[in-house]
């Protein structure tokens, strides 16, 4: 079965600090890989996609991932974090790249202090 | 392009209740997703549809969930004799298996709340 592991359900960074995100993926093939956004009571909003093309995605909002099949990981960063990024993140896989269901990580909230 | 919408965005019912909540996916889109969130945990599939055929559906969809896509557009999902524990909030999502067809697209989710 394919899976993602999210490490951290919470993460704080002061506004300006790097933000890293972490998601590590397990899948039988090669998987394509999300991130998504969900703001408070509102639904997901996608930020980037990995396709199996390039392995550094980049992402709405100033994100980006990298994929490292190595690792088999697949971490959200942003150089600069901003107060309007606090929100909680969704990695997802989806092992069959065809359009088929996506498999949530349990989700990370990102806090943004001053 | 209106992106997926759902009605009602918040219902509270009573337990014991019938509910059903009701999916536009985005135009052309043929496939159709039911997920389901609760509190501090990630979306879980529910089912999909692709055109108005259910192609797969998850053992967290009891007996007392049944969901249709009756002419490939809409879809609702229904939950009757509703429990305390369907309380969450139910995220419909669609996709084209043409083009970028990888890419799944959420709605604002519909909160469920059973008292």
């Amino acid at each position: 079965a394919q899976s993602v592991t999210q490490l951290g359900s919470h993460v704080s960074v002061s506004e300006g600090a790097l933000v890293l995100l972490r998601c590590n993926y397990s899948s039988s093939v090669p998987p394509y890989l999300f991130w998504y956004v969900q703001y408070p009571n509102q639904g997901l909003q996608l930020l980037l996609k990995y396709t199996s093309a390039a392995t550094l995605v980049k992402g709405i909002n100033g994100f980006e991932a990298e994929f490292k099949k190595s690792e088999t990981s697949f971490h959200l960063t942003k150089p600069s974090a901003h107060m309007s990024d606090a929100a909680e993140y969704f990695c997802a896989v989806n092992p069959t790249g065809t359009a088929s269901k996506l498999t949530f990580g349990t989700g990370t909230r990102l806090q943004v202090t001053l | 392009d209106t992106g997926v919408s759902q009605d009602p965005r918040h219902k509270i019912t009573k337990r014991g209740q019938n509910v059903t909540f009701r999916c536009d996916p985005i135009s052309e889109h043929n496939r159709l997703y039911w997920y389901r969130q609760t509190l501090g945990q990630g979306p879980e599939f529910l089912t999909y549809f692709q055109n108005e055929a259910q192609l797969e559906k998850s053992r967290l969809l009891s007996d007392r969930f049944s969901a249709e896509r009756p002419k490939g557009s809409f879809s609702t999902l229904e939950i009757q004799r509703t429990e305390q524990g369907d309380s969450a909030m139910y995220l419909c999502a669609s996709s084209s298996v043409f083009g970028s067809g990888n890419t799944i697209y959420f709605g604002e989710g519909s909160w469920l709340t059973v008292v």
